[in-house]
């Protein structure tokens, strides 16, 4: 499984936009690019999943490059309630289960 | 969300007590999992249990002990556990281990158990 390289935090103020990059150099060519979402004290909640290019959903945008060495996930206009811990995952569809869950990026949103 | 639930959500015990975890998922999702979370670590998955049938275990020592007795719950049953034993216990449930091809299976998280070991 292809390993992953986030910034451990980031800070951000209410309204503006969030891009986290995630770095994962060897990614498989069978390997899809996930993130996640995980409150203090709560599991993790899926947020989007791409392949390629770019992907969207009411929630957020995922940009990925022609290389797919890397992905950003991009929150725009974040609130508050936004402060979380974001988990990128790569792996295959064929994965049997195995969510392979690094540090993770720890974003602040401020007032 | 309820789609995912465990009880109970805090648990203080002693290093000799026997306890059990309780995990429901009310998803109709064939697949079931229990993470350990340990406080500034990243999630490590414990045990996968597809249509009830165990298919993955980490490495986890024997004081922890998975049940599933359908596909709807699943339990850890704790037994003679060590003070860094102490973390949240999250319990997930996903579709299916595979899909036949496109998107990996999302896995949906419980609210987690935060388990205390004295």
């Amino acid at each position: 499984l292809a390993k992953t390289t986030q910034p451990i935090s980031m800070d951000s103020y209410e309204g503006q936009e969030v891009n986290i990059t995630c770095s994962h150099n060897n990614i498989a060519t069978n390997d899809y690019i996930t993130w996640y979402q995980q409150f203090p004290s709560q599991g993790p909640r899926f947020i989007i999943q791409g392949y390629k290019t770019k992907v969207t959903n009411e929630v957020a945008s995922l940009f990925i490059p022609a290389d797919r060495k890397s992905s950003t996930l991009s929150l725009p206009r974040v609130s508050l309630s936004d402060t979380a811990v974001y988990y990128c995952l790569v792996g295959p569809y064929n994965q049997g289960g195995k969510l392979i869950f690094g540090q993770g990026t720890e974003l602040s949103v401020k007032p | 969300e309820t789609g995912v639930t465990q009880t109970p959500r805090h648990l203080v015990m002693g290093m000799t007590n026997k306890k059990s975890l309780k995990c429901e998922q009310h998803l109709g999702h064939n697949a079931m999992y229990w993470y350990k979370q340990s406080a500034k670590k990243p999630l490590e998955l414990m045990f996968v249990y597809s249509l009830e049938e165990r298919v993955e275990n980490n490495s986890v020592p024997s004081r922890f002990s998975p049940e599933c007795p359908n596909s709807s719950h699943l339990f850890l049953h704790l037994h003679t556990l060590q003070p860094e034993d102490s973390a949240l216990y999250l319990c997930a449930s996903s579709q299916d281990l595979r899909t036949s091809g496109g998107f990996p299976d999302t896995q949906y998280f419980g609210p987690g158990t935060r388990l205390t070991v004295l």
